[in-house]
């Protein structure tokens, strides 16, 4: 089955660090450009980082809100993409979806930043 | 940044009814290879976005003809020719053509009368 399936998601104090991890199966990773999109409890989709395959230079590009806090990054022998989040404030607290932005969605992961 | 504004931000429909959404871009949506990257998403109830359209009229595998996409520059439409009970949940459109950032529209949600 081709799938993204994300983990490590929880609940983290204001100020702490979490790291998502996004593995892929029954796709390669490595031949697309990769995404971070979140969605706050109640509200739309934003998008959060992105970076590019290894072939168009492995480069990443971050939201405003998330830049200086959030590291992506993608380990393509292991299949999987990762969102290192620091510094996590209370407004971070969302669904995280890795995705291509295209037809590759996965279940989304919640993360709780909350005292 | 690129502004993405949809309308209306509530459709109730009755069963079989048409509806239609628009999404308008700050700045046309052309890029430089021609091709205009605007995508549908459909988020229904407590599950992922699915793609139903990209590059404005391109429907994905999968999605019924009932959906259709058009538009061109700055003016984007999705339209269901029938609405369906499973056609109710959220629907946004996200422009790819300017990045950083890709940027959404505030979602239109669907539901029915």
């Amino acid at each position: 089955e081709v799938q993204l399936v994300e983990s490590g998601g929880g609940l983290v104090k204001p100020g702490g660090s979490l790291r998502l991890s996004c593995a892929a199966s029954g796709f390669i990773l490595s031949n697309d450009w990769m995404i971070w999109v979140r969605q706050a409890p109640g509200k739309g989709l934003e998008w959060v980082a992105r970076i590019k395959r290894k072939t168009d230079g492995g480069t990443t590009d971050y939201a405003a809100p998330v830049k200086d806090r959030f590291t992506i990054s993608r380990d393509d022998s292991k299949n999987t993409l990762y969102l290192e989040m620091s510094s996590l404030k209370t407004e971070d607290t969302a669904v995280y979806y890795c995705t291509t932005m295209g037809s590759m969605w996965g279940q989304g992961i919640l993360v709780t930043v909350s005292s | 940044d690129v502004v993405m504004t949809q309308s209306p931000l509530s459709l109730p429909v009755t069963l079989g009814q048409p509806a239609s959404i628009s999404c308008r871009s700050s700045q046309s949506l052309v890029f430089s290879d021609g091709n205009t990257y605007l995508t549908w998403f459909q988020q229904r109830p407590g599950q992922s976005p699915r793609r139903l359209i990209y590059q404005v009229s391109n429907r994905d595998s999968g999605v019924p003809d009932r959906f259709s996409g058009s538009g061109s520059g700055t003016d984007f439409t999705l339209k269901i020719s029938r609405v369906e009970a499973d056609d109710v949940g959220v629907y946004y459109c996200v422009q790819l053509t300017h990045w950083p950032p890709y940027t959404f529209g505030q979602g239109t949600k669907l539901e029915i009368k």
